[in-house]
């Protein structure tokens, strides 16, 4: 069974530090990993996909990270506004979705 | 990113009828549509995968003669809750994808209220 582990379930940073969230899923089968941001009360909006072991993708205050087993999304310097839920999914036949972390960035 | 458009963004209708909600693909041809339901600060749950022009795979748990779904173009996936309840009142969220090794882009959701 296809299953996407994130943590931590919620995060809550200063603005300007930094931290990562981390996503670990079953390898068998993968086609794609996927960084996605939601905002309350909407649908998920795409940041990233990485396919191999060692690939990175940045954008902004962000940056995503492949292992053979792990992802992990990076935030420098966050802002409040980078204030939402992170969720990874993994590729397949199916798309499947970790549970989120809850991302509050304060003054 | 690719467009997807979902509608309605928000319905409310009476115990006992059908509601359609509606995923079209804007700028890019969808080989697959993913319909989700989720409730308030849970992640999506996956209700059914859908290819174009075969029928709907549901998931364990959901009743496909409930929730039918139709992708007949590969533009357009349409989900329809036939004779809701209240307990169907949540938020539902449309995805769609080129193909298996390509992201999904999500439409902005549909929240059902059932009275």
């Amino acid at each position: 069974e296809d299953q996407v582990t994130q943590s931590p379930e919620a995060l809550r940073l200063q603005e300007g530090e930094s931290s990562s969230l981390n996503c670990s899923y079953t390898v068998s089968g993968l086609r794609g990993l996927f960084w996605y941001r939601q905002d309350p009360g909407k649908g998920p909006e795409f940041l990233f996909t990485l396919y191999s072991a060692g690939e990175e993708k940045e954008k902004e205050r962000l940056k995503a990270t492949l292992t053979k087993k792990e992802s992990f999304l990076h935030i420098t310097a966050p802002k409040p506004e980078d204030s939402a839920t992170y969720l990874c999914a993994r590729g397949g036949n199916k798309l499947t979705f970790g549970t989120g972390t809850q991302l509050k960035v304060e003054l | 990113g690719a467009v997807v458009s979902q509608h309605p963004s928000w319905v409310i209708c009476k115990s006992g009828t059908s509601v359609k909600i509606e995923c079209r693909s804007l700028d890019f041809q969808a080989t697959t549509m993913f319909w989700y339901r989720q409730f308030p600060k849970q992640s999506l749950m996956l209700m059914a995968t859908s290819n174009e022009g075969s029928k709907a795979t549901y998931e364990q748990g959901v009743e496909k003669d409930k929730f039918l779904i139709n992708h007949a173009s590969l533009t357009l996936s349409t989900l329809t809750v036939t004779s809701a309840h209240p307990e169907d009142s949540s938020f539902y969220i449309c995805s769609a994808r080129a193909s298996a090794n390509t992201e999904a882009f999500f439409g902005q959701g549909t929240r059902l209220t059932v009275v």
